[in-house]
């Protein structure tokens, strides 16, 4: 049971590049959520899925997209990256969605673009 | 939006017992406090929950006041493992119903010998 798992651990991309940060979870859970922390700085909302087949916006979406491929997996893509996405993204999880649930987070991404 | 306030930094020594204080004005009234514990190069972890009045787990204690615009979260007799970040979240619900998950801007412990 490895519970929130993402790849890659640390990317590097130039100016307009894009790719896409992958999470998976092996907790049946229903939502899904993107964050961005940037240095110093707390947690930002930036998507989130309240169960398959659903997104929404966060705080943070511009510049974002993201795609729940089934209830396990919950991908974040940036199209044309940016100096400003600098960040470490945080993938969590809930059995259900609502601020009530614990979060369960995985490891994190640090995406640095140059 | 119900933003959240936190101290920058607090210090402490081990053995002390620390109380850090979260205000949320703006808390909804379905909205829980959620405090959450975060180590470098890691992914938050949760602390401890509560709605109203005083909620205690094996590792904290967390304070609530009747107007629930406050919470206090206590760490009893800390040691230097628990030297991270602290962050309180709390629900945000929107006009279309749907939440929107904000973390405050947390606090940094530091735990001296």
């Amino acid at each position: 049971n490895a519970g929130v798992t993402q790849t890659p651990k640390f990317q590097v991309l130039k100016t307009g590049q894009s790719m896409t940060l992958q999470c998976a979870q092996d907790m049946n859970h229903n939502s899904m959520y993107w964050y961005r922390q940037d240095p110093g700085m707390g947690l930002r909302l930036i998507y989130y899925s309240a169960s398959e087949g659903t997104t929404d916006k966060g705080e943070v979406p511009n510049g974002y997209n993201v795609s729940r491929l089934n209830k396990r997996e919950f991908s974040l893509r940036l199209e044309s990256a940016a100096p400003s996405q600098t960040s470490v993204y945080f993938c969590a999880s809930t059995p259900s969605a609502g601020v009530t649930e614990t979060q369960y987070f995985g490891p994190g991404t640090r995406l640095l673009v140059l | 939006l119900a933003k959240t306030t936190q101290p920058i930094s607090m210090d402490s020594y081990e053995g002390q017992e620390v109380n850090i204080t979260c205000s949320h004005n703006n808390i909804a009234t379905n909205d829980y406090i959620t405090w959450y514990q975060q180590f470098p190069s890691q992914g938050p972890r949760f602390i401890i929950q509560g709605y109203k009045t005083k909620v205690t787990n094996e590792v904290a204690s967390l304070f609530i006041p009747a107007d629930r615009k406050s919470s206090t979260l206590s760490l009893p007799r800390v040691s230097l493992s628990d030297t991270a970040v602290y962050y309180c979240l709390v629900g945000d619900t929107q006009m279309d119903s749907s939440y929107k998950l904000i973390f405050g801007s947390g606090t940094r412990l530091l735990v001296r010998p």
